[in-house]
């Protein structure tokens, strides 16, 4: 497809469990971002990949979430143990360019993952 | 922490009328960029704006950059419906990483 996809559009899971959220970014792009948006909130900057590295996770909340990305494509943003505040909608984008680490490139946003914990 | 507020929080209109909505930001920036969205979807880029650039057109849509105010604005002129979303400015810093850092969102209604 020609934009950012996302699986899988809706999780409902148990407090306490696993979830793996999806990201597959647009060919080509080496910079992929993961964001959380609560209901009617602005967007939390959770973490940022240049290729398969993360330079920078200062957004993630906690140790209970981790995130990876290989061969410089897809991307899991992996939740542990999950509570009831991890609830929330979880967007991935991706970019073409970063230049000198400035964001010089316009984010294509996937439609997200809504993530309801019980 | 959010680095954009946007105001009005909230904006009802008549199609036909003009939309302008304001964002301001705290730290200098190399360029703030607006989004939309709408319900239950991503975020889809509008227009970005370079620090050294004081406004910008595409379309309806016209946006302004004050970077001695830390604002910007952006105007839809004769607004239709379809325009109904979220609206959301989003700022880097001038060094280093930079995150894309977004504001809270203005609610744009447009009645028929």
């Amino acid at each position: 497809g020609a934009g950012v996809s996302q699986s899988p559009s809706n999780k409902v899971t148990e407090k306490g469990k696993d979830v793996e959220l999806r990201c597959d970014p647009i060919s080509g792009h080496t910079a992929l971002y993961w964001y959380r948006q609560s209901l009617g909130q602005g967007l939390e900057f959770l973490i940022y990949f240049q290729g398969n590295s993360a330079p920078d996770k200062s957004g993630l909340p906690s140790d209970r979430f981790s995130a990876e990305r290989t061969g410089g494509s897809v991307s899991t943003l992996t939740i542990q143990r999950t509570q009831q505040e991890d609830s929330a909608v979880y967007l991935c984008a991706s970019s073409l360019v970063v230049w000198k680490g400035l964001i010089n490139s316009p984010l294509h946003f996937g439609n997200g993952t809504r993530l309801t914990v019980t | 922490s959010q680095q954009g507020e946007e105001d009005p929080q909230a904006l009802s209109i008549q199609e036909g009328e003009n939309a302008t909505m304001n964002c301001s930001y705290k730290t200098s920036i190399n360029n703030l960029q607006w989004y939309r969205q709408n319900s239950g979807r991503g975020l889809v880029h509008l227009i970005l704006i370079r620090s050294n650039e004081r406004e910008k057109h595409s379309g309806r849509l016209r946006v302004t950059l004050d970077t001695s105010k830390k604002s910007s604005s952006l105007l839809i002129t004769a607004s239709r419906a379809a325009d109904t979303a979220s609206y959301f400015c989003a700022t880097d810093g001038e060094t280093g990483f930079q995150k894309l850092v977004f504001g809270t969102g203005t609610r744009l209604l447009v009645s028929p």
